[in-house]
C-alpha cells in the first residue's frame, strides 16, 4: 500500500496562499490522491481529489506532478478558518476501498 | 448531499458500562461504514470495516469482542464500547461512502469519556 508523507506542521499568515505538500512515492498508476482536513474537535472533512491532472474547486487546489510522487494542496487566500489538521491520502483499493490516515499536517494560520 | 450524522455527540460513562455510538447516513445507503479513534493530538486510527447484513472486520489489534459493530440497514451502523475503562477514552468518528468517485463522508465525531 502506498502511503504519504507530510510536514507536521505550517504556519501561514492570513489572506497569503498556502501551499501543503505530500510526498507519495510508492504511488501506483492507479491510486487517487485525496485530502481532507480535519477542524479542532470535529469529523474530517473533503477538500479534493485527483489522479493525474491538476484539479481546482471552490476550497483549493490540486497540484499534480508529473511523475506522480508528489502533490500540494493550495489554500488561495487562507483564513483563520482554514486552521486546521490536512491529511493527504492514497485509499487502500485492494479488498475494501478504505482510508488509512497518516500524521498530516497542522496548519496554523496567523493573523 | 452525502450527511453523516454521529450520535450522541459525547458522552460520559462510569468504568465497566457499556456505550452505544449510533452512525447514520442520512441521504444515501452505505453498503460499508468505517469506524476509526482518534487520541489527543494523533492521527485517526482505521478500528473495523461495518459491512451491511454480515460480520465487521476488525484492524489488527483491535479487540471485536470489546467493540461490536452492527449494521443492519443501510443507513445505520452501530459501535457499542463494551465493559468500557478509562483507556477507552477518546473520540470516536465514523466514516461512509456513496461510491468510490465520491470519496467518504465523516460523522462529526463523538467524544467517549469513562470515568
Amino acid at each position: 500500500d502506498a502511503k504519504t508523507t507530510q510536514p507536521n506542521s505550517m504556519e501561514s499568515n492570513e489572506e497569503e496562499p498556502v501551499h501543503l505538500p505530500c510526498n507519495h512515492s510508492t504511488i501506483s498508476g492507479t491510486d487517487y490522491i485525496h485530502w481532507y482536513r480535519q477542524l479542532p474537535s470535529q469529523g474530517p472533512e473533503y477538500v479534493i481529489h485527483g489522479l493525474t491532472s491538476n484539479v481546482n474547486n471552490r476550497m483549493a487546489s490540486l497540484a499534480i506532478a508529473e511523475d506522480r510522487k508528489s502533490s500540494t494542496l493550495i489554500l488561495h487566500r487562507a483564513t483563520l478558518r482554514d486552521a486546521a489538521v490536512y491529511y493527504c491520502i492514497l485509499p487502500i483499493t485492494s479488498g475494501t476501498y478504505k482510508y488509512i490516515f497518516g500524521t498530516g499536517t497542522r496548519l496554523k494560520v496567523l493573523a | 448531499g452525502a450527511v453523516v450524522s454521529q450520535h450522541p455527540s459525547w458522552v460520559i460513562c462510569k468504568s465497566g458500562t457499556s456505550v452505544k455510538i449510533e452512525c447514520r447516513s442520512l441521504d444515501f445507503q452505505a453498503t460499508t461504514m468505517f469506524w476509526y479513534r482518534q487520541f489527543p493530538k494523533q492521527s485517526l486510527m482505521l478500528m473495523a470495516t461495518s459491512n451491511e447484513g454480515s460480520k465487521a472486520t476488525y484492524e489488527q489489534g483491535v479487540e471485536k469482542d470489546k467493540f461490536l459493530i452492527n449494521h443492519a440497514s443501510l443507513t445505520l451502523s452501530t459501535l457499542t464500547v463494551t465493559s468500557a475503562h478509562p483507556e477507552d477514552s477518546s473520540f470516536y468518528i465514523c466514516s461512509a461512502s456513496r461510491g468510490l468517485l465520491y470519496g467518504y463522508t465523516f460523522g462529526s465525531g463523538t467524544r467517549l469519556t469513562v470515568v
